[in-house]
Parts: C-alpha cells; structure tokens; sequence
C-alpha cells in the first residue's frame, strides 16, 4: 500500500482482555518497529522485525507483550491480560533496507496513525 | 545508550514569526543521525528533516532548518515564516549508525501553537 496502515484505529479493553493490534507495512518494507506513546509523551521503542525475524525486544515492559511477523510483511502485537497502564497509542513504522553507504537521504522511516488503545 | 532532552514542553509564537525548538542529545556512538518530527492532533508522525553526525552543513527543508552544533550536541529545528497549520507536538529523534542500531530514541516532545 501507500501507505503503513493500523488497525484498529481505536481500541477499548476492559482490564484482564487480551488484545490484537495490526500493521501492515508498506510492501516491501524489510524493516517495521512498534513504538507505545503514553498520552503526551514521546514514542518509546518496544520492538523491531528485520523481514520476520524479531532482532530487538528489549523495549517489550514485560512477558504480557508479543510481537510477531511470521511472513515478513503483517506484524501483529498482542497484549494479554491488559492492565490500565497499558493504555497508549501504539504506533508502527517501516522502512526500507537501507544503502550500504549512508547518504543524506535518511530512508525514512514511515509511521501509521497509530492505535489509541483504552484499557477500563 | 542514546537520550534526547527537549526542555520546552510548549511554545506559542505568533503567525509568521521564526521559532526554535530546542533539542539536545547524549550517544557515545561515534556516527548518529538526527531527526524532527511533527505530529498533529490527527496523531501520524510526519518527518521534517534529518542531520547526520557527519554533514558538514546544516540540513535545510523549505521552511525547516536544522540549527546543528556537534560541540555542544544540540540539533534545535527552526521553523521559519510559521503558519497555523504548524501547530502541532514537535519530537526530536536519533538513531546510531555504527552500531547497527535501527531504532529511533525519541525526546519528549514539544508543543508549538501559532497564534493568528
């Protein structure tokens, strides 16, 4: 596609759910990242898939998060038992294989909009 | 380890004025790049402009520029001629280039509003 697309784009959970959210990269993309953003701060990394391999977990908080891309194009992250801290717009991002020699051109890294998820 | 510090938690400046947005980084990673990002209400993060560690000019993007001194490791994005569709949050970013490390450590963020 055009574009990183997420879904949903809102999610409401009740506290103890387990939940699923979706990226779907730009095809092509080798490189695709999760990123949690807490009401008013800056995106905190919490995974990166290099094609489907998961090379970089250490930003997961804890065993209730997982993170997949068994194709090396989809990633879903999943949260079991949701907790009220988990609420966050969970953003996610790709980009391309990047040059052998660094350029200007950053090989940008393209966000979604994001999925505002709401535990209660 | 990298960490990004911005210390303006809002900014209001009025329409077609020039304004700055403070960024400072902490990496021991010899070889970095340097990001600004905006994101709207609407909640996408579009990218400005980027700056390598190792360019010897500042980054320019139309009305972006990227005010980078290395000595004191601070990249501040100027925004000049603002409009009202630049209000928005404002993140600074980076990311090691010689470590291999493919992720961007974010800042907390700014929020500019242009005033009419």
């Amino acid at each position: 596609g055009a574009g990183v697309s997420q879904s949903p784009r809102y999610k409401v959970a009740k506290r103890g759910q387990d939940v699923a959210l979706r990226c779907d990269p730009i095809s092509g993309h080798v490189s695709l990242f999760w990123y949690q953003q807490a009401l008013g701060q800056g995106p905190e990394f919490l995974t990166y898939f290099q094609n489907e391999a998961q090379l970089d977990k250490s930003g997961l908080p804890s065993d209730r998060f997982f993170a997949e891309r068994p194709e090396g194009s989809v990633s879903t992250l999943k949260i079991q038992r949701t907790q009220q801290e988990d609420s966050a717009v969970y953003l996610c991002a790709s980009r391309s294989n990047p040059p052998l020699t660094e350029t200007r051109t950053p090989y940008g890294y393209t966000f979604g909009s994001g999925t505002r998820l709401t535990v209660v | 380890a990298q960490k990004i510090t911005q210390t303006q938690p809002g900014m209001f400046v009025q329409e077609k004025e020039a304004v700055t947005l403070d960024c400072t980084y902490d990496t021991s990673d010899p070889s970095y790049g340097l990001f600004w990002y905006k994101q709207p209400s609407s909640g996408e993060m579009i990218f400005l402009i980027y700056q390598g560690s190792y360019d010897q000019q500042n980054a320019t993007e139309g009305r972006y520029s990227l005010n980078f001194q290395k000595a004191r490791k601070s990249a501040n994005l100027v925004i000049s001629a603002s409009q009202l569709g630049d209000s928005a949050m404002y993140f600074c970013a980076m990311r090691g280039l010689i470590q291999g490390a493919q992720k961007l450590v974010f800042g907390q963020g700014t929020r500019l509003t242009i005033n009419p």
